[in-house]
């Protein structure tokens, strides 16, 4: 079945540190990849889509690029803030079997230091 | 409403009681989603709703776990019998039932079964 492999945290950088949080996949056909967050005692926020091969989501100061090749879609930030101290839990959307569902992996937790 | 309103926000309930868990979806969003989230679990699918149908219950743990959805808008998710590994927070999701759009999540109900 499809699946989501989140790199495991937790994750500690100070900052203004470059952010990489690795993501794969392993999906039949041609899911859509997804970016959620969830602050301390928030919800999962969606941070970022992607649709299609090589199509980068970005949204504030993140980005992700949909990697067929690699069946990849690593988190990326280049100069994290301690605002950015979440959950970060990559996603694909799921069609298989008449059900339309979002497959999550076990989330990265990250720490921002000042 | 503007957003997916879960309640109640915290549960504790005693060993073997039944409890029920509400979940009222952003107006119009005809796909509906539980999840539930234990500590190092991430997040784990229950079951989809497409209007009052569910054509995805496979996540449902056991036969103890139930939910419906009525009027193509709240949805309930019975637990009965409950048991300490039920201890976890539910989550739902709405969406437009586009999948690519991603979903809105609720800020779950904290369940402690004790």
């Amino acid at each position: 079945g499809n699946s989501v492999t989140q790199m495991e945290g937790p994750v500690t950088l100070s900052e203004e540190a470059f952010l990489t949080i690795n993501c794969t996949y392993t999906a039949t056909g041609y899911p859509s990849l997804f970016w959620y967050v969830q602050y301390p005692g928030e919800g999962l926020q969606l941070l970022l889509k992607a649709t299609k091969a090589d199509d980068k989501g970005s949204n504030k100061g993140f980005e992700a690029t949909y990697r067929k090749e690699t069946t990849s879609f690593h988190l990326e930030k280049g100069s994290v803030q301690v605002s950015d101290s979440a959950v970060y839990f990559c996603a694909l959307s799921d069609l298989q079997g008449g059900s339309e569902k979002l497959v999550f992996g076990k989330g990265t937790k990250l720490t921002v230091n000042p | 409403g503007a957003g997916v309103s879960q309640s109640p926000s915290n549960k504790v309930t005693e060993k073997g009681k039944d409890v029920e868990l509400r979940c009222d979806p952003i107006s119009g969003h005809t796909a509906l989603y539980w999840y539930r989230q234990s500590l190092g679990q991430g997040l784990e699918f229950l079951i989809y709703f497409q209007g009052n149908s569910a054509p995805d219950k496979s996540g449902l743990p056991s036969d103890r776990f139930s939910a419906e959805r009525t009027g193509g808008s709240v949805s309930t998710l019975t637990i009965q019998r409950t048991q300490q590994e039920d201890s976890a927070v539910y989550l739902c999701a709405s969406s437009t039932g586009i999948w690519a759009n991603g979903y809105t999540f609720g800020s779950g109900t904290r369940l402690t079964v004790v």
